[in-house]
């Protein structure tokens, strides 16, 4: 059973840097089978996808354009855990944050990607003064 | 992007009987490669998680109850929910995984008549 234990605080100030944490178990953040995922989700922008990480001979990361010049995601293989940090932050960051793993299976030469099964329990970070 | 948009945002039902939510997408999320349709629907609960229902437009996540129904492909999608349990009360969406980035519709909210 794949478990994901989200870590980090919950109020931040104006123009500092958002850091969470997501512990995996169940799985391996080294898989070649799974891409580990940043969602977050506020009243304003709904569910937005902000970036994954994943495994395929070296590590990538893929990020949302919204976010792009601030947001970094980065495993740890040593804790078996990934993290998000998003810097420069305004209260617009203000949200749920989510980290989620989505499956990644290969047919041939094609990598399919799957949807998000399974999901922390949600961070609510405060962007604040 | 691609661009998801249900209907209708909030729907009442009572017990027993269907609910039917629509999810259009601006694009094709047929992948031609492996003719699989790249949409899931999750359920939302009051302080929890979206939970996943249905990947591939139409296959249920184990332990999902069978009243949930998937259809549609390309980019016209629809789930139902063939007999409305109390337990059921809750905001659903649409998703899209065939590009990047990934997006959500806005959410549909299902209540009790």
């Amino acid at each position: 059973q794949i478990q994901l234990q989200q870590s980090g605080p919950g109020l931040v100030k104006p123009s500092q840097t958002l850091s969470l944490t997501c512990g995996i178990s169940g799985d391996s953040v080294s898989s070649n089978n799974a891409a580990w995922n940043w969602i977050r989700q506020s009243p304003s922008r709904g569910l937005e996808w902000l970036g994954r990480t994943y495994h395929k001979a070296r590590y990538y990361s893929d990020y949302s354009e919204s976010v792009k010049s601030r947001i970094t995601i980065n495993p740890d293989t040593s804790k078996n855990q990934f993290s998000l940090q998003l810097s420069s932050v305004t209260p617009e960051d203000t949200a749920v944050y989510y980290c989620a793993r989505s499956p990644v299976s290969k047919a041939g030469l094609l990598h399919i990607w799957g949807p998000f099964d399974n999901w922390g329990q949600g961070t609510l970070v405060t962007v604040s003064s | 992007d691609i661009v998801l948009t249900q209907s209708p945002d909030s729907l009442a039902v009572s017990l027993g009987e269907r609910a039917t939510i629509n999810c259009k997408s601006s694009q094709n999320v047929l992948y031609s490669s492996n003719n699989k349709n790249y949409l899931a629907w999750y359920q939302q609960k009051p302080g929890q998680p979206p939970q996943l229902l249905i990947y591939w437009a139409s296959t249920r996540e184990s332990g999902v109850p069978d009243r949930f129904r998937g259809s549609g492909s390309g980019t016209d999608f629809t789930l139902t929910i063939s007999s409305l349990q109390a337990e059921d009360v809750a905001v659903y969406y649409c998703h899209q995984y065939h590009s990047t980035p990934r997006t959500f519709g806005q959410g549909t909210k299902v209540e009790i008549k």
